[in-house]
């Protein structure tokens, strides 16, 4: 079965660059799911999006954006990056409507380290 | 606020102990509640939720609206089953993680 793809799965930027994190969900999943994982800490929610709206926003900071496109498909851009965005990405999908709309399916994350 | 506790960072037990990892929330409303887990190298993927009140892979986790816990219980552990165990309560569209409990078994 189709999983959720991130890509990259590994980014390597300076300090003061931008960055580009892809997600691809479920195909017929309705919304996505961005978190944040620092090193040995546990997941935080940054951002949610739902039929291309943002539904809900968690811990996400300023310097972030995010958006989800016609084919669902969603990125999240990150500018001016410090040091302590080094983290794994995580994305995930669900849809929304089902009985459980909380499962979330999760990809393999997009691991960034900032130099 | 939402608060998810897993007190226990490390819980290391033997092939065949009884298994169980610690789960307490502070919720406004009534979450939805899963475990989900991270094996080595893999991705988190769901385990079990509460409203099915399945078991998976002899996983079971009864929720206690009175002490808001929803502990994850497996009567004899097995090598296959050390990974991250994450408690998670979701409502509206988030989830909530805990800090995650390594589960070691040894053989």
């Amino acid at each position: 079965a189709a999983g959720v793809i991130q890509s990259p799965r590994h980014l390597i930027k300076e300090k003061r660059e931008t960055a580009t994190l892809k997600c691809y969900p479920i195909p017929r999943h309705d919304t996505v799911y961005w978190y944040q994982q620092g090193p040995g800490q546990d997941p935080q929610f940054l951002i949610s999006f739902y039929e291309k709206m943002q539904s809900d926003k968690g811990s996400i900071p300023d310097r972030f954006s995010a958006q989800q496109f016609s084919d669902y498909h969603s990125e999240l851009n990150m500018s001016s990056l410090e040091l302590g965005d080094s983290a794994l990405y995580f994305c995930a999908s669900s849809l929304v409507g089902v009985r459980w709309r909380n499962e979330q399916f999760f990809g393999p994350g997009t691991r960034l380290t900032v130099l | 606020a939402q608060r998810v506790t897993q007190p226990e960072k490390l819980l290391s037990v033997f092939k065949g102990a009884p298994v169980e990892l610690k789960c307490n929330y502070s919720y406004s409303g009534s979450p939805e509640l899963f475990w989900y887990v991270q094996y080595s190298r893999q991705r988190l993927q769901l385990l079990l939720r509460h409203i099915s009140r399945e078991s998976i892979k002899g996983f079971t986790a009864d929720l206690n609206k009175g002490e808001t816990s929803f502990h994850l219980k497996k009567p004899f552990a097995q090598e296959e089953d050390s990974a991250m165990y994450y408690c998670a309560p979701g409502a509206g569209n988030m989830l909530t993680f805990g800090g995650g409990t390594r589960l070691m078994v040894k053989p």
